[in-house]
């Protein structure tokens, strides 16, 4: 079975500073890692994906991920926060070998951006 | 901007009623998918499909029902409406790209209120 953690519900940073939102996942086979981020009232919006290759994964809006194989992470980084990236970030998780296509959601993180 | 789309936003009904919430896409993709998003913003699959006339329950137990009788609409159907079907309900789609990592499309949700 597939499954992703993000230990943290609420992070807080500070307008131009660095974030991290953190991602563990677990997974029998390769793992597909995407991110999404919800604001309010609104779906997900899709930012990154890790398939293969490069570590370091770049996506919408500044962001990018790490994949970390040997500890089986995935955060998300930017390296200046803006206020308008707050909102509720989720990890997600396909693993082909043990459940088709299905993706497997997070529990989400809350970004809380400070002017 | 993906061009899938949520009828109604929002839903205040009293219990036992009979609903469709409708999701159409314009993008032509086969996958589609309903997810249900509870107050703690957990997201869980409650039913999938991967083309016109297929149809999957999801990890979660849900009490609806799903048709796919056209590859642009795929609609929820709750034949007694009750409280603890209160939540939100996100549609999503996805091309079919034969390797599973091709990203979900989200439409905005509808939040559904059962008094």
């Amino acid at each position: 079975a597939q499954s992703v953690a993000q230990p943290e519900d609420q992070v807080n940073v500070a307008e131009g500073n660095p974030l991290t939102v953190k991602c563990t996942y677990s997974v029998s086979g390769n793992p597909y890692l995407f991110w999404y981020v919800q604001y309010p009232n609104r779906g997900l919006q899709f930012l990154l994906k890790y398939i293969t290759g490069d570590n370091l994964v770049k996506g919408s809006y500044g962001f990018e991920a790490e994949f970390n194989k040997s500890q089986t992470s995935f955060h998300l980084k930017k390296p200046s926060a803006l206020v308008s990236d707050s909102a509720l970030y989720f990890c997600a998780v396909r693993d082909l070998k043990s459940s088709g296509d299905k993706l497997t959601f997070g529990t989400g993180t809350r970004l809380a951006v400070r002017p | 901007e993906a061009d899938i789309y949520q009828t109604p936003r929002y839903l205040v009904i009293g219990t036992g009623k009979k609903i469709t919430l409708e999701c159409s896409q314009t993008m032509g993709h086969d996958k589609m998918y309903w997810y249900q998003q509870d107050p703690g913003m957990e997201l869980h699959l409650i039913h999938y499909s991967y083309g016109v006339n297929s149809t999957e329950k999801g990890d979660l137990s849900s009490e609806s029902t799903v048709s796919r009788i056209r590859t642009e609409h795929f609609p929820l159907t709750l034949e007694s409406a009750r409280p603890s079907h209160t939540s939100q309900y996100l549609c999503a789609s996805s091309e079919n790209t034969g390797t599973g990592i091709s990203p979900l499309h989200f439409g905005n949700g509808t939040r559904l209120t059962v008094t």
